[in-house]
């Protein structure tokens, strides 16, 4: 069954912006990850947040988990061309069982 | 030096007909695991193994068999293919920690089932 819920479905700005995106899921978690996927292209793990981490950085990504209201947040500063991609949150319970969101996909334009 | 690879990349074949992908990955990983990705993008977990045995096994009809003959490869045999069968499965692997941590994906095979 679907865990996370990214939103928004779709996203297109101009680089030099940031894009948010947010990841949504029903049950307690024992971590979240972001995926990114460029088109025709295989997942690429982005960032691991555990439920009891905050806030995480990784060069111009920085995720934020809220526990409380069961939702996530990634956002991509100062975006490039190269960020167009497909965006995937994905939510673990206390299983060896990563379930995936339906994905953001981001288009940032030159 | 690819670290999870699948084969074949694409596959086009007939309603009924029997085919198979094969995944290796080179990363000394322990568990392994095929999801399948939908036109509308979702993806869904289907196997996985932790060195060689069978750990999840979601709702999939029982014409879809994986096989594991070593930690280090997973194949995915599907009898009878339907048209519904046609999305891209990936393959993809991990460390075995008791809870799921960072996947390594491979690039995916492409069924189209005719």
């Amino acid at each position: 069954s679907q865990q996370g819920e990214e939103d928004p479905q779709a996203l297109s700005i101009q680089e030099g912006e940031n894009a948010t995106m947010n990841c949504s899921y029903k049950t307690s978690i024992n971590n979240l990850q972001w995926y990114r996927q460029n088109s025709g292209r295989g997942l690429v793990h982005l960032i691991l947040i555990r439920s009891n981490e905050r806030e995480k950085h990784s060069g111009r990504l920085r995720v934020t988990l809220d526990t409380s209201k069961k939702s996530s947040s990634l956002l991509i500063t100062a975006s490039r061309a190269a960020d167009t991609a497909s965006y995937f949150c994905a939510t673990v319970m206390q299983s060896e069982k990563l379930v995936f969101g339906k994905g953001t996909k981001l288009t940032v334009n030159p | 030096d690819t670290a999870v690879s699948q084969t074949p990349k694409y596959l086009v074949t007939q309603m009924g007909n029997d085919k198979s992908i094969k995944c290796e990955q080179n990363l000394g990983h322990d568990t392994m695991y095929w999801y399948k990705q939908d036109s509308k993008k979702f993806l869904k977990i289907m196997f996985s193994y932790n060195n060689k045995e069978l750990i999840i096994n979601e709702t999939v009809p029982n014409r879809f068999s994986p096989k594991s003959p070593d930690k280090a490869h997973l194949n995915l045999h599907i009898n009878s293919l339907e048209l519904g069968d046609s999305a891209v499965y990936f393959c993809a692997s991990s460390y075995r920690t008791g809870v799921a941590g960072e996947l390594f994906f491979g690039e995916g095979s492409r069924l189209t089932v005719l």
